[in-house]
């Protein structure tokens, strides 16, 4: 199946840093998803780009759609303790529904 | 509106020994996933139904691992017989028809392999 690489692998911030994690794809995206997934439990959906381009906010947290859209990006802004987890993209295409490798997210109080 | 019900939460079995997972998921989603996922690792899609028929089982091993969604409802996966490396989460999802439709996860079933 197909694969979504994401990077970085880990990443290490201090409180009120800010974080961006990185989703590519060799072959063109029908949509992007991205989860958040706390330590110990499991995916929790946070929003879908579907255009070219487009770009969505949900408070701290921007989400990019390249305009190829091989690529997406989740940048989060001043980052919390609440922050951390493991954030991965997807791709659902109806017949397949493939998660990214993940970032993992650590938040230095 | 209820989550997707999965169990048990955590198993522990010998290897070659045989274990069952339940899911039941939201009601009237029609699109049921498994997923593994190793520690560290991204949930890795086993197999996909829409309703009782089978989407997408490339990557399922089929040599040890089956699954079945009758009444297109509820599902169930086996393996059989557990190997080492077959330690994981299993989680269960759902979602609506559809490819921009998002997944809901169960609580996953945590396999340790002895």
């Amino acid at each position: 199946g197909q694969q979504v690489m994401q990077i970085p692998q880990y990443q290490h911030v201090q409180e009120g840093e800010d974080f961006t994690t990185y989703c590519n794809s060799s072959t063109t995206l029908s949509n992007i998803q991205w989860y958040k997934q706390r330590p110990g439990g499991h995916p929790v959906f946070l929003i879908q780009l579907v255009k070219s381009g487009e770009v969505k906010k949900q408070k701290r947290l921007t989400f990019q759609f390249g305009e190829a859209k091989k690529n997406s990006s989740l940048h989060i802004t001043a980052t919390q303790t609440t922050d951390v987890g493991t954030y991965f993209c997807a791709e659902n295409t109806g017949n397949q529904f493939y998660f990214g490798t993940g970032t993992s997210l650590t938040v230095i109080p | 509106e209820a989550g997707v019900a999965q169990s048990p939460r955590y198993k522990i079995i010998e290897k070659r020994q045989s274990v069952a997972f339940w899911c039941n998921p939201i009601s009237g989603h029609a699109t049921l996933y498994w997923y593994q996922q190793i520690l560290g690792q991204g949930p890795k899609l086993l197999i996909q139904f829409q309703n009782n028929g089978v989407v997408d089982d490339s990557q399922l091993p089929k040599d040890r691992f089956s699954a079945e969604r009758l009444k297109g409802v509820d599902s169930t996966l086996k393996i059989q017989p557990a190997k080492l490396e077959d330690s994981a989460v299993y989680l269960c999802a759902s979602s609506l028809s559809g490819r921009h439709t998002e997944a809901f996860f169960g609580q996953g079933t945590r396999l340790t392999v002895v």
